[in-house]
């Protein structure tokens, strides 16, 4: 059972433009997401979190959004660049517990 | 400040056979996790370590086991290998405690099994 799930394998975008990458979640007890970011050869790296008691939060030119309601969290990339190839993941939690639930992730390629 | 190793990079196993891989945590970080990630999947959690004892497993047999020494650094053993275990083995460091929920883990690069 996927509690986390990124339904784009893959994305390109324009440099420049704006990326929007998806992810939904099945379990209602989930109350902190996270996105990672992970290069070939490397660990993945963690770029930006959210609160259950947030809808949105945002660092720089990364921005994560909340819809509880809907169970879905989007990232946006503004503007998106060459360097932001890679592939994104969601992770979930829920209070009291002391593991992350990964999505598939999502291959981010930014044309130059 | 030195950041999260592991070694080794890749290692081939034959199946029955039995592994340990070796993770150093960055510096000031108490707590280890030990993810599989398979290809074309997100990272799984095997298991966490908190202060030497484990703080929680997922659903990993116990064919998978682990330890984390007093400097904090850990390793992940898998006994009685199978095909299935061929994957990318992540650790994440990170200066959490018991029951504590830290927004940044601190990923490895990862080591490379392949089960032949």
């Amino acid at each position: 059972d996927q509690q986390v799930k990124q339904n784009s394998p893959s994305l390109s975008v324009q440099e420049g433009r704006i990326s929007i990458l998806n992810c939904d979640y099945t379990n209602s007890m989930f109350d902190y997401f996270l996105w990672y970011k992970k290069y070939p050869a490397e660990g993945p790296t963690f770029l930006i979190s959210i609160s259950s008691i947030k809808d949105k939060n945002e660092d720089g030119r990364f921005t994560v959004f909340l819809n509880k309601s809907a169970k879905h969290l989007s990232l946006h990339i503004v503007p998106s660049q060459p360097g932001d190839s890679a592939v994104y993941f969601c992770a979930a939690s829920a209070t009291g517990t002391y593991k992350y639930i990964f999505g598939t992730g999502t291959r981010l390629k930014v044309l130059a | 400040e030195t950041g999260v190793t592991q070694s080794p990079t890749h290692l081939i196993k034959t199946r029955g056979q039995q592994v340990t891989l070796r993770c150093s945590s960055q510096s000031g970080h108490n707590t280890v996790s030990w993810y599989q990630q398979a290809l074309g999947q997100g990272p799984q959690f095997i298991f966490q370590y908190y202060r030497e004892e484990e703080n929680g497993r997922g659903n990993f047999p116990p064919r998978f086991s682990g330890l984390q020494f007093p400097n904090y650094s850990s390793e992940l053993n898998v006994n009685a290998l199978e095909l299935d275990d061929s994957a990318l083995y992540l650790c994440a460091s990170s200066p959490g405690g018991l029951g504590r929920r830290t927004s940044e883990q601190y990923f490895g690069p990862g080591t490379r099994l392949t089960v032949t």
